[in-house]
Parts: structure tokens; sequence; C-alpha cells
């Protein structure tokens, strides 16, 4: 069975940092391109990163880029994405999300709010 | 970057009937659009690529179709569990990915 864990979602203050994991099992990890996807409370689906599958290409959306970065550690099947300069508008449950173009497998979110 | 927009905003439907979703590219996508349920509290998941495919495990009453700027989504015989939010997605032209700002089906 394919599982997706997040973790490391809080509550940090606007120009903060975090580092967001995704803990992964059942599927050959580093054969996969994995995908961060964010939702806003109450709003709909954002996609912010993509990783390919032995970490050689990085794609970020335009509302984080030189902010946020996303990396793999393959040999422990886990997905990262360090935030930096966190804005009141990344406020969002942010999921990692198994494939490149669609996705196949999501995890449960992590909950980040930026807030003072 | 391509827009999707779907339609309506809120469709309301009886259990028993047939719901239409549609979703609009700004630009042709061909046929690289997905489509996901939501459902409140969880993540999304995948219920079509390639424009028509069903991904594993989703029942055959959920079916897609169309190619270059309009797709349809469509739940033959809509069930309880099938009222959520549906997002399509177009992966055509990225990055960046970009998602329809979603259609909620609601029970009438």
């Amino acid at each position: 069975e394919v599982q997706l864990v997040e973790s490391g979602g809080d509550l940090v203050q606007p120009g903060g940092s975090l580092r967001l994991s995704c803990a992964t099992s059942g599927f050959t990890f580093n054969s996969y391109e994995m995908t961060w996807v964010r939702q806003a409370p109450g709003k709909g689906l954002e996609w912010i990163s993509y990783i390919s599958s032995i970490g050689s290409t990085k794609y970020y959306a335009d509302s984080v880029k030189g902010r946020f970065t996303i990396s793999r550690d393959n040999d422990k099947n886990s997905l990262h994405l360090q935030m930096h300069s966190l804005r009141a508008e990344d406020t969002a449950m942010y999921y990692c999300a198994r494939g490149g173009a669609y996705y196949w497998d999501w995890g449960q979110g992590t909950l980040v709010t930026v807030s003072s | 970057e391509v827009v999707m927009t779907q339609s309506p905003a809120t469709l309301s439907v009886s259990p028993g009937e047939r719901a239409t979703l549609s979703c609009r590219a700004s630009q042709s996508v061909s046929s690289n659009l997905a489509w996901y349920q939501q459902k409140p509290g969880q993540a999304p998941r995948l219920l079509i690529y390639d424009a028509s495919t069903r991904a594993t495990g989703i029942p055959a009453r959920f079916s897609g179709i169309g190619s270059g700027t309009e797709f349809t989504l469509t739940i033959s015989s809509l069930q309880s569990e099938d009222f959520a939010v549906y997002y399509c997605q177009q992966y055509n032209n990225w990055p960046p990915i970009t998602f329809g700002q979603g259609t909620r089906l609601e029970i009438k």
C-alpha cells in the first residue's frame, strides 16, 4: 500500500522558515517524480513545486520561487520542502503527491500557518 | 500559464441522477487533463487522467471526455459518497501545472 505522510507544519511568524517532510512507503521512491501542492483554507489546489526522480530537475511556482527549495533523499524515501521568508499568503495545507504531471497518490497534508 | 475554468461552481443533483461537470482550458491542452475528487478534510483523489482513463479502483460510473480546450466529467448515477468537490488539472504546458477552481457537487 502506498503511503505518504507529511510532517513539519506549524505556526510561524511572517519572515520565518519551516522545513516540511514527506515520508513515503509502498512504492519504489527513486523511480517516481514527486510534487508539492498546497491548499489555502477554503480555497482550491495550487501546484507549488516538482522534483524529478533523481532530483536533477526542479520546478517552482512563481509564488514561491526563490523562497522555497524542494529536495529528496532517495536513500530514505523522503521528500522535503524548505520554506523561507514565509508570508501570510503561504498559510495552507501542504500535500506531497506521487507523480510529476498528475498525481496518483497524496498524503494527508501538513498545515502551515503564517501569522504574528 | 494555462487558465482552467470549471463550471458550474456548484451543482445540485439528486442521488441516482447524472451529474455533468465542465472544464475549459484557456488554450489547447490536448488530452493532458486529469480530474480529482476531494471530500471535506481529505486529500484529493485521482479519478481520471489523459482526459478519459480511469485511475485504479475508480468505479465505472465516472467517465471523462474531451480534448483541446473542452472537457467533461460525468458521473452516471450519483451515489451518496460522490458528493464532493471536483477539480480538473492540465499537464500539457507546464510548469506551472494548473488546476481549475473546483466544482462543488451537492445533494439536491
